[in-house]
């Protein structure tokens, strides 16, 4: 597709369960990002990717969060036995890599609505 | 580490201009970004500023950079309705070998007609 695509767009979930969040970014975009936006916070960074790798997790806020993309494209962020704190629009991106110096646009998807009830 | 900061909210009249404010901690900050977010939406990038520049104008957007004080700000001339979004001051720096993209809370933006 054109832009970053983001599945489901809105997901309820128990508490206790465990949820998987799907991104699609734009074609030959190396870089990909995960981010929450919780009411009132802004914007928290997960994980960054470069091609398969994480160089980044230092955003991950428990153990119970962990993300993984394959073929350089699709990423999933999986988060194991939701608590109701993990209620949040989780926002992922995706950019160019380029050389350094240069400036570069990330691109955001739609989010993911996640409420644990 | 990077720490974006902004007020949160702001409100102003139609036709009135607005100024979103922004503090960085960075100073080695590459690249600074006004991203806006409409309801509903994710976000779109609206302009950006490269760290040796103190202004930059695109119609009715004007950015100011204070690299000194590390504060950056975005002006809206001619306020509308259709300007009623959240506004994500960003900033990039270059971590560990890699762009490292880092928001501030965002500011919402009230229009009242």
């Amino acid at each position: 597709g054109a832009g970053v695509s983001q599945s489901p767009s809105n997901k309820v979930t128990e508490k206790g369960k465990d949820v998987e969040l799907r991104c699609d970014p734009i074609s030959g975009h190396t870089a990909l990002y995960w981010y929450r936006q919780s009411l009132g916070q802004g914007l928290e960074f997960l994980i960054y990717f470069q091609g398969n790798s994480a160089p980044d997790k230092s955003g991950l806020p428990s153990d119970r969060f962990s993300a993984e993309r394959t073929g350089g494209s699709v990423s999933t962020l999986t988060i194991q036995r939701t608590q109701q704190e993990d209620s949040a629009v989780y926002l992922c991106a995706s950019s160019l890599v380029i050389p350094r110096g240069r400036y570069t646009e990330a691109f955001f998807g739609q989010g993911t609505r996640l409420t644990v009830v | 580490g990077e720490d974006v900061e902004q007020s949160l909210f702001l409100s102003v009249r139609e036709g009135d201009s607005s100024v979103i404010n922004c503090t960085y901690t960075d100073s080695s900050s590459t690249y600074l970004y006004w991203y806006k977010q409409e309801p509903g939406a994710g976000l779109q990038l609206l302009t950006y500023i490269f760290s040796n520049m103190d202004m930059k104008q695109d119609q009715r957007l004007t950015v100011l950079l204070n690299k000194k004080d590390k504060h950056l700000s975005l002006r809206i001339a001619d306020t509308q309705t259709g300007d009623s979004a959240i506004y994500f001051c960003a900033e990039s720096n270059w971590s560990g070998g890699y762009q490292k993209v880092t928001f501030g809370t965002g500011t919402k933006l009230q229009v009242i007609p």
